[in-house]
């Protein structure tokens, strides 16, 4: 089993949409959270951590259930800007246990 | 404010032969990490230094070297380069293990 899963995708959805990205991971010992975007043939950029209580940052709020080990990733207002692939990370708090979704896509269409 | 500056940025290498990635940070970061990226597999960590002075194996170690030269640079080296190490490369850093971490912008390698 994958210590974390993302759904691919891809999502396509028209700007000024809301969309939402579920991300499950295995181990529920995980410490640490955190959202990624990567756009094509570039590196992953640090877009959120996330945290136990939930946080906002603008269009983006993350939150996390410890309960059925999930994080998600709410986009409001889509603009072009954010197609990308979103990568979900989960530390389970040592340094090889670092662990990278597959990413899911998504393009906002005009 | 450079960042993470990984060299080379492309690289195109016959089976059997040697060559190391370099990385460099500007962050003062104490760790640093190797990453492969293949289609589908999503990152995967091959080294990392939790610390100057240390490092550990990743989840794909077999067929790799890694040096850490000092706290701003850590190399990875790959000695006989066979055909499934094809695949981007990505260095990171961050402050500490819990803590984010920032990549470099990647080394396309290619093994013929």
């Amino acid at each position: 089993r994958k210590e974390v899963e993302q759904d691919p995708g891809p999502f396509n959805v028209p700007e000024g949409a809301t969309v939402a990205f579920n991300c499950t991971y295995s181990n529920s010992a995980s410490q640490s959270f955190f959202w990624y975007r990567q756009d094509c043939r570039k590196e992953p950029k640090l877009l959120m951590s996330v945290y136990s209580s939930g946080n906002e940052d603008g269009r983006f709020t993350a939150q996390l259930n410890r309960a059925s080990q999930y994080i998600s990733l709410l986009i409001r207002d889509s603009k072009l800007s954010d197609s990308a692939t979103y990568l979900c990370v989960v530390n389970l708090g040592t340094g090889n246990q670092f662990y990278f979704g597959t990413g899911t896509s998504l393009t906002v269409i005009p | 404010n450079a960042g993470v500056t990984q060299t080379p940025k492309f690289q195109v290498l016959k089976t059997g032969q040697s060559m190391t990635l370099q990385c460099a940070q500007d962050m003062n970061h104490n760790s640093m990490y190797w990453y492969r990226q293949d289609p589908g597999m999503g990152l995967r960590l091959i080294y990392y230094s939790a610390s100057e002075g240390t490092t550990d194996k990743g989840e794909v170690p077999n067929g790799y070297n890694v040096s850490r030269l000092n706290k701003r640079e850590f190399s990875l080296r790959l000695e006989s380069a066979a055909p499934s190490q094809t695949s981007v490369y990505f260095c990171a850093s961050s402050d500490g293990l819990f803590q984010p971490q920032h990549f470099g912008d990647g080394t396309r390698l290619s093994i013929l």
